[in-house]
């Protein structure tokens, strides 16, 4: 059983453009988490969705930033117009259909903005 | 609102020595309390969740301990190895109900150096 997997592991954009991370939960979870690095800090929650529904997004920035989990295929964070504040460390996590279970986590995709 | 703090931010010690790590966190209303260790560069490896029923879990040398009236957990590492030095970190889920159900709020982490 694959783990939570994520691409690109590092992506380089410049400022202005946008920057598209995957993430593919563990087979048969149905919950996914995405949390952000920035240097020097801890990890932050920015959203957990379900399969086509956002369930909180209470941490995710107002501007720029989207999420989405659709009913085929992985859980797309969208980025537009990146800045350097940006750069950071992306993780992604997933938990089975029942809530409480532990959140397993992807790699993360390192993002750098020039 | 949520806190989670660790002490000591870093730690160095010599092979063999056992350890503690602590947690501490604001609100007592936790559902669970989960600890992970991140290696450089790399992503997030799950060592133990308590329930908050729970007082403790064990996993070969690690041994996790809840106080959820006291806001407190720590980690207990024994006979350590340098093999175990990474960073580990606290996180709890706050049993608020409703949609913050599913997030983890993080503490800082602790760096250990385990040394030959």
């Amino acid at each position: 059983n694959a783990g939570v997997m994520q691409n690109p592991r590092h992506l380089v954009r410049r400022r202005g453009q946008e920057a598209r991370l995957r993430c593919s939960p563990m087979k048969g979870h149905s919950h996914v988490y995405w949390y952000r690095q920035l240097p020097e800090e801890g990890l932050k929650f920015m959203v957990y969705l379900q399969k086509e529904n956002i369930i909180d997004e209470s941490g995710m920035p107002k501007e720029r930033f989207s999420a989405e989990f659709p009913k085929e295929g992985p859980s797309i964070l969208r980025i537009q117009q990146v800045v350097r504040g940006d750069s950071a460390a992306y993780f992604c996590a997933s938990s089975p259909y029942r809530t409480g279970e532990t959140q397993y986590f992807g790699p993360g995709t390192r993002l750098l903005v020039l | 609102k949520q806190e989670v703090t660790q002490i000591p931010a870093a730690l160095s010690v010599p092979e063999g020595e056992n350890l503690v790590l602590n947690c501490s966190f604001t609100d007592s209303a936790i559902y669970n309390l989960q600890w992970f260790r991140q290696d450089p560069g790399k992503g997030l490896t799950s060592l133990l969740l308590i329930q908050s029923s729970q007082r403790e879990q064990t996993s070969g040398r690690l041994n996790a301990s809840l106080d959820k009236s006291s806001g407190r957990s720590t980690l207990y590492i024994a006979a350590s190895q340098p093999g175990d030095s990474a960073t580990y970190l606290c996180a709890v889920r706050t049993n608020a109900g409703g949609t913050s159900y599913g997030k983890l709020t993080f503490g800082q982490g602790t760096i250990l150096t385990v040394h030959p």
